[in-house]
């Protein structure tokens, strides 16, 4: 069993609708939660981050974590189709630098949004 | 542009070849990691460098190797290069810290893709 489980999809909305990515994990030592939005043919690039339990909004996106049921989410409202890409969960122990920052990512679920 | 170059973009090479990926980490960042993307495995960790020091190991073949060098850009050697051995191959920066949105998680480059025959 992989640490961290993700539904890879793919996943086909219209555009306007509200987009839920999840992702389950078993190593309770996570405490850095991230999503990563990558294009096709580029590097995943940094979308949300959460430390601990809790929400955070930014604009059309909110992360939720629930570490007593291992789970985090990601949720877009209003869709756009530029939107549409592989959304990677990502989780650390630890905070990078001089520690160990090694990300744990999910499979990736692919997201098409459509007109 | 995120700030993390690598090269070159793209490579063919044939199977039992030796090939040297480069990375040039994001202006003031100490921490280097490789990672390597495949359609079966997704992306999976390979080995962090912290200013010139290797820190962490992941499922990193034996075959492969790395180093950090002192202007802090880094190389992966990949060596008797398989078919399976095909895949995108990441390097990622941070900074010493991830305390501050700007430098919160990993900035990737764009990626070398590796094409074994």
């Amino acid at each position: 069993q992989k640490e961290v489980e993700q539904d890879p999809g793919p996943l086909s909305v219209p555009e306007g609708a509200i987009v839920s990515l999840n992702c389950t994990y078993s190593n309770s030592a996570f405490q850095y939660f991230m999503w990563y939005r990558q294009y096709s043919r580029k590097g995943p690039e940094l979308l949300m981050y959460t430390y601990s339990s809790g929400n955070k909004e930014d604009g059309r996106f909110t992360a939720q974590v629930d570490k007593s049921s291992k789970y985090i989410s990601l949720f877009i409202r209003d869709s756009q189709p530029s939107d549409s890409a592989t959304y990677l969960c990502a989780m650390s122990v630890n905070a990078g630098g001089t520690s160990y920052g090694k990300l744990t990512f999910g499979q990736g679920t692919i997201l098409t949004v459509h007109p | 542009d995120s700030g993390v170059t690598q090269t070159p973009k793209h490579l063919i090479t044939a199977t039992g070849q030796r090939v040297t990926l480069r990375c040039s980490p994001r202006s003031g960042d100490l921490s280097v990691y490789w990672y390597q993307q495949s359609l079966d495995q997704g992306l999976q960790f390979l080995i962090q460098y912290y200013n010139g020091e290797e820190r962490a190991k992941g499922n990193i073949l034996e075959r492969f190797s790395a180093q950090q060098f002192p202007d802090l850009h880094s190389e992966l050697n990949l060596s008797s290069l398989e078919l399976g051995d095909s895949a995108l191959y990441f390097c990622a920066s941070s900074s010493s810290h991830w305390t501050l949105p700007s430098n919160y998680g990993y900035t990737f480059g764009s990626g070398t893709r590796l094409t074994v025959v």
